[in-house]
């Protein structure tokens, strides 16, 4: 079966850095998507890999590894807004995504 | 503003109740999604519509219907539901089907079956 692993929960302090990982067990692959969504919120798209490597936007950046089937999302500059839950999503072969639970990030002053 | 918006924001309904839920699209795009949100599961992608044709439809119980009499409007109609389809319905869009491109969504209707 697909299968995407996040960790349910994680806690950082504000002005530091958190890295959220994310692993996939998948059939094929066409890219991997994070999302974040606030509580009560609509998911709001971050960031899209599909190459190997570090894409860098701002404040945030996704990392991927095809090979070992891993993603990680940074955090740089953690800000109380920043608390939010995060979303990886992958695209299978058949361009269908396959979702994570979400990472709930709770940043504390 | 992600150009995506649902009505109502909250609904609550009794297992006898009808009731439909709205999405509208401002983006232009061809591709329409529901999806259920249940706690701490990941999203459950229900239908997706493409030029307002149903292209999946995921084994989703027949209490719930679907419409999309336009590429910019889609709403999930109601009946009969059960205490355990209470969950956050979330509507996206994207440029064409088939998740080949970012998928942008709207800010949700939470639902609640008494």
């Amino acid at each position: 079966g697909q299968n995407i692993d996040q960790p349910t929960e994680m806690t950082a302090t504000e002005g530091a850095i958190v890295q959220i990982n994310c692993t996939y067990q998948t059939s094929g692959f066409n890219g991997l998507f994070w999302y974040q969504q606030h509580a009560g919120e609509a998911p709001t798209f971050l960031s899209y890999n599909v190459l190997d490597g570090l894409e860098e936007k701002g404040r945030f950046s996704s990392f991927l590894s095809r090979s070992k089937g891993y993603s990680y999302l940074l955090l740089k500059e953690l800000q109380m807004k920043d608390s939010a839950s995060y979303l990886c999503a992958v695209r299978d072969s058949n361009y269908q995504l396959i979702w994570g639970a979400g990472t709930k990030l709770i940043i504390k002053p | 503003e992600t150009g995506v918006t649902q009505t109502p924001r909250h609904l609550v309904m009794g297992m006898t109740n009808k009731k439909s839920l709205k999405c509208e699209q401002h983006l232009g795009h061809n591709a329409m999604y529901w999806y259920k949100q249940s706690a701490k599961k990941p999203l459950e992608l229900m239908f997706v519509y493409s030029l307002e044709e149903r292209v999946e439809n995921n084994s989703v119980p027949s209490r719930f219907s679907p419409e999309c009499p336009n590429s910019s409007h889609l709403f999930l109609h109601l009946h009969t539901l059960q205490p355990e389809d209470s969950a956050l319905y979330l509507c996206a869009s994207s440029q064409t089907p088939g998740a080949s491109d970012t998928q942008y969504f709207g800010p949700g209707t939470r639902l609640t079956v008494l």
